[in-house]
């Protein structure tokens, strides 16, 4: 599993709260992505990290910021929870100095009411 | 970034028959083309991939196939079992640039191996 976990792995939470997931790694991997899933849309990267402080938006950004203060953590906020957040978030790592191998966390399970 | 289409979106099979699945990508210069399975509840998992100097890998019972001139790569998946079952992504690179690694995913095929 690439040492890789996510916390929560469920969390449920009310329009308009802020939420913070928690991506860690144990390899000291360069590279960590957000992803978001949802039916019919395969996984849609949120946004990325490319080293410490290092990060830029993905595809569909809007609504999120990433924070990456060491390594081991990338972190991923919703400011301001909406519906249409509600989804699975996968974390991920590149194995290796900007290959396009990714190895994938267990997800996280969040829904917005 | 890149475009990646798949193919079919639900594919259903008889236990022993073969399953294909096709992605098409839109950028020329994409050089990597990984398969993900995704089983209920889980994460995906890298399960093959291949990169542009070849055209074909085999690993048991899975292969993928590439075809730069139309720009598509297939997953093929032969003597299929109901293990098989599961949510498949194709993925390319993003275009352009320093990649950083960043992958598009296509939206995935469900196939189902009825036993």
């Amino acid at each position: 599993d690439a040492g890789i976990t996510q916390s929560p792995r469920h969390k449920v939470t009310e329009t308009g709260t802020p939420v913070t997931l928690r991506c860690h790694q144990t390899e000291n991997h360069r590279y960590m992505y957000w992803y978001r899933q949802d039916p019919g849309h395969g996984l849609r990267l949120i946004h990325y990290s490319y080293g410490v402080k290092d990060t830029d938006k993905g595809e569909v950004s809007d609504g999120y910021s990433v924070s990456r203060s060491k390594t081991e953590d990338f972190l991923l906020t919703l400011e301001s929870a909406t519906s249409s957040q509600t989804s699975v978030y996968f974390c991920a790592i590149s194995l290796t100095s900007g290959s396009n191998e990714q190895f994938f966390g267990p997800g996280t399970r969040l829904t917005v009411l | 970034g890149e475009n990646v289409e798949q193919h079919p979106s639900t594919l259903s099979v008889q236990e022993g028959d073969s399953a294909v699945i096709k992605c098409t990508y839109s950028d020329s210069a994409s050089n990597y083309f990984p398969w993900y399975k995704q089983e209920l509840g889980k994460r995906p998992q890298l399960i093959i991939d291949i990169r542009s100097n070849v055209g074909e890998k085999k690993d048991q019972r899975i292969a993928v196939t590439l075809n730069k001139t139309a720009k598509h790569f297939s997953l093929h998946i032969t003597e299929t079992q109901p293990e098989d079952s599961a949510v498949y992504f194709c993925a390319a690179p993003f275009a352009g640039g320093t990649s950083y690694g960043k992958l598009t995913f296509g939206q995935g095929t469900i196939l189902t191996v009825h036993p």
